[in-house]
C-alpha cells in the first residue's frame, strides 16, 4: 500500500516565478492538507481540501492556492515567489477528518 | 488554538527509557493530545494520541495528568532510530473540519547516544 507521495522531490525557482507542487494521498484517504516547513521550524498549516473544496486555511496570503481533483490528489500553487517561500512543503492525507494524518516526504523548494 | 510547551532538546542513551514532557495548561475539555515525530529528512509521522486515559501502542505510551494540563510521551527502550523531533499537539475533538489542522510548535529534539 503506497503512502502519501509528493512530486517533485526538489525544485529551484527564481523570484517572481510560479510553482506547482503535487500530492497523491494514501489509498482510501479523501482529505489533503498542505504545510510549509521553514528550516529549523515546525510545519505551518497552509490549507486543507475535502470534497474538492478548501475547508480550512491558515495564515497564508492569496499567492498560495490549491486544488483537489476527483481522485483526491491535490496541487499546491504558489504565485509571485519570494525568497521567504523557500521551505519544505509537506502534504498530509487523512480519511474524512479522522485523527491520524499521514505525511509525505515533502518537496524542497528553493527560491533564488 | 491551545498551545503546548516542550523542552527544546533532550538526550538519552540507547535501550534506556525516555520521558518527553509536554505542558498544555490551557487545554479545553474537547482537546485531544497528539504526538507526532519527524525523523531527519522525512515528513512527520503519527506516534500516539489520547484524551484522558493513558494510552499504549507499539511505538510508545502516553501518560496524561489527571488535570490534563500536562502529558508525557514514553519511549520504553530508545533506539538510534528514535532520534527525531517530537511534537506535542492539541487537536479539537469537537468535530467538523478542525480535525485536519495540526498546529505544530518547535518540538523537542531527541538525541539518542549509542
Amino acid at each position: 500500500d503506497a503512502g502519501v507521495t509528493q512530486s517533485p522531490t526538489h525544485l529551484i525557482k527564481t523570484r517572481g516565478q510560479q510553482v506547482t507542487l503535487r500530492c497523491s494521498p494514501k489509498s482510501g484517504h479523501d482529505t489533503v492538507s498542505w504545510y510549509q516547513q521553514a528550516l529549523g521550524q515546525g510545519p505551518q498549516f497552509i490549507f486543507q481540501y475535502y470534497e474538492e473544496e478548501e475547508r480550512q486555511r491558515g495564515n497564508f496570503p492569496d499567492r498560495f492556492s490549491g486544488h483537489q481533483f476527483p481522485n483526491y490528489s491535490s496541487e499546491l500553487n504558489v504565485n509571485a515567489l519570494l525568497l521567504g517561500d523557500s521551505a519544505l512543503y509537506l502534504c498530509a492525507s487523512g480519511y474524512s477528518f479522522r485523527d491520524t494524518q499521514y505525511f509525505g516526504p515533502g518537496t524542497r523548494l528553493t527560491v533564488l | 488554538d491551545a498551545k503546548t510547551t516542550q523542552p527544546n532538546s533532550m538526550e538519552s542513551n540507547e535501550e534506556e527509557p525516555v520521558h518527553l514532557p509536554c505542558n498544555h495548561s490551557t487545554i479545553s475539555g474537547t482537546d485531544y493530545i497528539h504526538w507526532y515525530r519527524q525523523l531527519p529528512s522525512q515528513g512527520p509521522e503519527y506516534v500516539i494520541h489520547g484524551l484522558t486515559s493513558n494510552v499504549n501502542n507499539r511505538m510508545a505510551s502516553l501518560a496524561i495528568a489527571e488535570d490534563r494540563k500536562s502529558s508525557t510521551l514514553i519511549l520504553h527502550r530508545a533506539t538510534l532510530r528514535d532520534a527525531a523531533v517530537y511534537y506535542c499537539i492539541l487537536r479539537d475533538g469537537a468535530g467538523g473540519t478542525s480535525y485536519g489542522k495540526l498546529t505544530f510548535g518547535q518540538g523537542t529534539i531527541l538525541t539518542v547516544h549509542p
